[in-house]
């Protein structure tokens, strides 16, 4: 069974541009978590979308965005790149409702903003 | 609100020695806490979680954890240290909503552990 898909691997913008990520989740999973992971904050999240309804949000500015296909498949965008946004962002899967205990990480993409 | 508080971003054991991880928590509901694991270019992987039941939770790796409670913490210990052990630890805690499902993880700053020949 495939794990988490999360593309592209690496990413370098610069500053001004716009972003967009994507993650397949595991087969048959429904629920999608976004988390972001700098040096500075630690790993904070993002939103969690559940049915392609965004059922959680954290407190990220809205430059920040994202979205699920009916296929599961989810999709984060990032909106005027600032350098802050450089990070490494970890999407994570469910079978149901976000539960933690069985929830699968991808190997995240690496966002260089320049 | 919640958050979670790890004790030392560095720790350093020679192979064989006691691993000790501290966590403490703070939460105004009675908590979901979780300890993850993850290795260099990689994602997060689940080491144990802590959902009301056994105070003492085992995971996986010779792993384990202890729920206090009244020291509202949450380390993380193993016995014997093995060089594949050097990894990032990741403390987290969760909240449950109301239909029994979970809210999002609030992380620690994570616990570097470095494991010595």
């Amino acid at each position: 069974k495939a794990g988490v898909t999360q593309t592209p691997r690496y990413l370098i913008k610069t500053r001004g541009q716009q972003v967009t990520l994507s993650c397949s989740p595991i087969s048959g999973h429904r629920s999608v978590s976004w988390y972001q992971q700098t040096p500075g904050q630690g790993l904070q999240f993002l939103f969690e979308y559940f049915s392609e309804t965004q059922r959680n949000k954290g407190n990220f500015p809205g430059r920040f965005s994202g979205r699920q296909f009916s296929n599961s498949r989810s999709e984060m965008n990032v909106s005027t790149l600032e350098l802050g946004d450089s990070a490494l962002y970890l999407c994570a899967s469910s079978w149901g409702k976000v539960t933690n205990e069985k929830l699968f990480f991808g190997s995240g993409t690496q966002l260089s903003v320049l | 609100a919640q958050s979670v508080t790890q004790l030392g971003s560095h720790v350093s054991v020679s192979e064989g020695a006691l691993v000790l991880l501290r966590c403490n928590y703070s939460s105004s509901v009675p908590p979901y806490l979780f300890w993850y694991v993850q290795y260099p270019n990689q994602g997060l992987q689940l080491l144990l979680k802590y959902t009301s039941a056994a105070t003492l939770v085992k995971g996986i790796n010779g792993f384990e954890a202890e729920f206090k409670k009244s020291e509202t913490s949450f380390h993380l210990t193993k016995p014997s240290a093995h060089m594949s052990d050097a990894a990032e630890y990741f403390c987290a805690v969760t909240r449950v909503l109301y239909g029994g499902s979970q809210g999002n993880l609030i992380f620690g700053k994570g616990t570097k552990l470095s494991v010595k020949p």
